[in-house]
């Protein structure tokens, strides 16, 4: 069972707007601003789309973006665009007695 | 530019080992940490633990524990996955990821996965 729960599917048509959850507790996502986000076309390797909660690496567009409140985590897809069309994961860190990373179980976004 | 290549698909009977071998370019490979993550088929990401490749320090996740080892070659800037006494529940894809740097705590380039089959 995955330590942080994403919905299995969310869609959206495109140009819309969609927001994926990504609860956790206290421990995890409550705890640390360490909330990161993945991008996963099959076949192909996971892209880190979000990292600290909130902030876009260089190059991954502006349509994406994160926000916390709590123990949940928020990825926000605006302007949907035919190729977001892949799976979406969260992960935070955990480690409190030592190093460790926590995944959900992944959400699959349909472009309709 | 950033490459981690990792070697090809394998299979396995259960109670066997398997080692993964991820090779890293275009970057300092001491300065950044190599994770182990794995998908099983429809199942989400599972973590699985971490080497530090500068002095070859390791943190393992609970559920590999005893099972799993990871080491690091720094003449061939490459780190090695070894996860041993397989079951069918090992069956997945197997990715090495780097984490570090301004990216802090998420990891910001992966290999490009292999695909472990765990088979009677």
């Amino acid at each position: 069972q995955p330590a942080l729960t994403q919905p299995a599917s969310v869609s959206g048509s495109p140009g819309q707007s969609v927001t994926i959850s990504c609860t956790g507790t206290n421990i995890d996502v409550g705890n640390f601003d360490l909330v990161s986000w993945y991008q996963h076309h099959p076949g192909k390797a996971p892209k880190l789309i979000v990292y600290e909660a909130t902030k876009r690496p260089s190059g991954v567009s502006d349509r994406f973006s994160g926000s916390t409140s709590g123990s949940t985590a928020s990825l926000t897809i605006s302007g949907l665009q035919a190729d977001d069309e892949a799976h979406y994961s969260c992960c935070s860190y955990a480690g409190i007695t030592s190093p460790k990373w926590v995944f959900g179980g992944g959400t699959m976004l349909t472009v309709l | 530019q950033v490459q981690l290549v990792q070697s090809g698909a394998e299979v396995r009977r259960p109670g066997a080992s398997v080692k993964v071998s991820c090779k890293a370019s275009g970057y300092t490979f001491t300065s950044f940490y190599i994770h182990w993550v794995r998908q099983a088929p429809g199942q989400g990401l599972e973590w699985m633990g971490l080497v530090n490749p500068y002095d070859g320090v390791t943190t393992y996740a609970q559920s590999f524990q005893g099972r799993v080892t990871m080491t690091r070659d720094t003449s061939t800037n490459t780190v090695y996955m070894d996860l041993n006494r397989l079951t069918t529940e090992d069956t997945a894809a197997y990715y090495c990821a780097r984490r570090g740097g301004e990216y802090s705590y998420a990891f910001d380039h992966w290999g490009q996965g292999a695909l472990v089959t765990v088979s009677s």
